[in-house]
């Protein structure tokens, strides 16, 4: 079975600095690996997402991911991090069943700015 | 933003009651899935639509049923209603198509007293 593992519950960065959230995954076939975000009492942004190719993968607001095979992990950077980035990130490995492209998240990451 | 609205948008119940959840979609997806979001858990999938009367089980199914009568809604039914499913309720779409992306609504606040 598919799992996804993101090893850091919380994160605290300074504004301006870099950052980089954590993601592990686990399943058999090639993997569909996404990025969302979620702002206190909001739903989930998709941020980026990778199916297949270029393994390095931009997203919105400055966020990009590298697909790495051999780690089993895809984990997302941002160079120069926002007070407007401290949100809850969440990855999620996708696979196609019968019932379309399900989901499988990791328990999230919430990340705090400091100013 | 992707046409996706839920309602109620917050709800406070009592045990024993039953709940209806509903999806509202304007995109003409095909698919749509409710999960569940709890603290140290992530997200977990409940009950997915195929598409209209096309529905199957996901992870956590048990206590809840589901139901979908036109493309554009989803309803989750709590048919009794317990503490253990107090939980922030997500809705998402998404077009069936292959690589696709699961995109989510607004989420629905529900407190089982």
């Amino acid at each position: 079975a598919q799992s996804v593992t993101q090893p850091d519950i919380h994160i605290t960065v300074s504004e301006g600095a870099s950052l980089e959230l954590r993601c592990n995954y686990s399943y058999g076939a090639t993997p569909y690996l996404f990025w969302y975000v979620q702002s206190p009492g909001q739903g989930l942004q998709l941020l980026l997402k990778y199916f297949s190719g270029d393994t390095l993968v931009q997203g919105i607001k400055g966020f990009e991911a590298e697909f790495k095979r051999s780690q089993s992990s895809f984990n997302l950077r941002k160079p120069s991090v926002h007070w407007s980035d401290a949100a809850e990130y969440f990855c999620a490995v996708g696979y196609l069943t019968g019932g379309g492209n399900k989901l499988t998240f990791g328990t999230g990451t919430q990340l705090k700015v400091e100013l | 933003d992707a046409g996706i609205t839920q309602s109620p948008r917050h709800k406070v119940t009592e045990t024993g009651t039953p709940v209806t959840l509903r999806c509202h979609q304007t995109e003409n997806h095909r698919y749509m899935y409710w999960y569940r979001q709890d603290p140290g858990h992530g997200l977990r999938l409940i009950h997915y639509s195929y598409g209209v009367k096309d529905t199957d089980k996901g992870e956590v199914s048990d206590g809840y049923s589901v139901s979908r009568s036109k493309t554009e809604d989803f309803l989750l039914t709590l048919e009794s209603a317990t503490s253990s499913q107090t939980s922030v309720y997500f809705c998402a779409i998404s077009t069936g198509t292959g690589q696709e992306t699961q995109y989510f609504g607004p989420g629905t606040r529900l407190l089982v007293l």
